[in-house]
């Protein structure tokens, strides 16, 4: 069975500085990756995916992954963030050919002015 | 135009008293599924449809039941809620898995927060 782990629950940061958002995941298959972004009270939004060919991904809002096979990992990043990027963040995995979507415990983007 | 539609947004249910939450879609997916999400958690599979194949998770307690009467209209009952079971209820869906890889992302409704009092 996959697994997908966030090893950071909570992730403060300033306004315009980067940000690493770590995901890494487990299976014994080939899957997809993907992050999605929950406002407080709201569904999630999917921010990008990784399916196949090229390892990095560029999402919505500047937000960029980076999908590395050899560490199981799938990063997600941004330059510079906003207060408005303050936000719980999934990351989540789908087994190739398969219809479960799991997700991993999340980390709280917390931006400071 | 909303595309995964969850009513209500808010529901609030006594203890025992069962409840349904609905969730319907314009996307024509295959794919249906109900995440329970609870406070500062990740959301958790409860079950999911591929048309009307039914597919429960092992930990899923059988207090929750799901109906798919058509591929657009999908239902959430909980027979008799605890104080355990208030939660975000989120309805997805999603193309199906031999679909182009290029669908294979869930698109999810606004939720419906459910308290139990």
């Amino acid at each position: 069975a996959q697994s997908v782990t966030q090893l950071d629950s909570q992730v403060p940061v300033f306004e315009e500085a980067p940000v690493e958002l770590r995901c890494n995941y487990s299976s014994s298959v080939s899957v997809y990756l993907f992050w999605y972004v929950q406002y407080p009270n709201q569904g999630l939004q999917l921010l990008l995916k990784y399916l196949s060919g090229s390892t990095l991904v560029k999402g919505i809002n500047g937000f960029e992954a980076e999908f590395n096979k050899s560490q199981t990992s799938f990063h997600l990043r941004k330059p510079s963030v906003h207060i408005s990027d303050t936000a719980e963040y999934f990351c989540a995995v789908r087994r190739v050919n398969t219809d479960k979507l799991i997700f991993g415990t999340g980390t709280r983007l917390q931006v400071f002015p | 135009d909303a595309m995964v539609i969850q009513n209500p947004r808010y529901q609030v249910t006594q203890f025992g008293k069962p409840v349904t939450l609905s969730c319907s879609q314009t996307l024509n997916h295959n794919v249906m599924y109900w995440y329970q999400q609870k406070s500062s958690q990740a959301p958790k599979l409860l079950f999911h449809y591929y048309d009307k194949d039914f597919n429960n998770e092992a930990d899923t307690p059988d207090n929750f039941q799901s109906r798919r009467p058509n591929t657009s209209f999908c239902f959430l009952d909980i027979r008799s809620p605890g104080l355990g079971d208030a939660a975000m209820y989120l309805c997805a869906t999603s193309r199906e898995r031999t679909g182009s890889p290029l669908n294979t992302e869930a698109f999810f409704g606004q939720g419906t927060r459910l308290t139990v009092v």
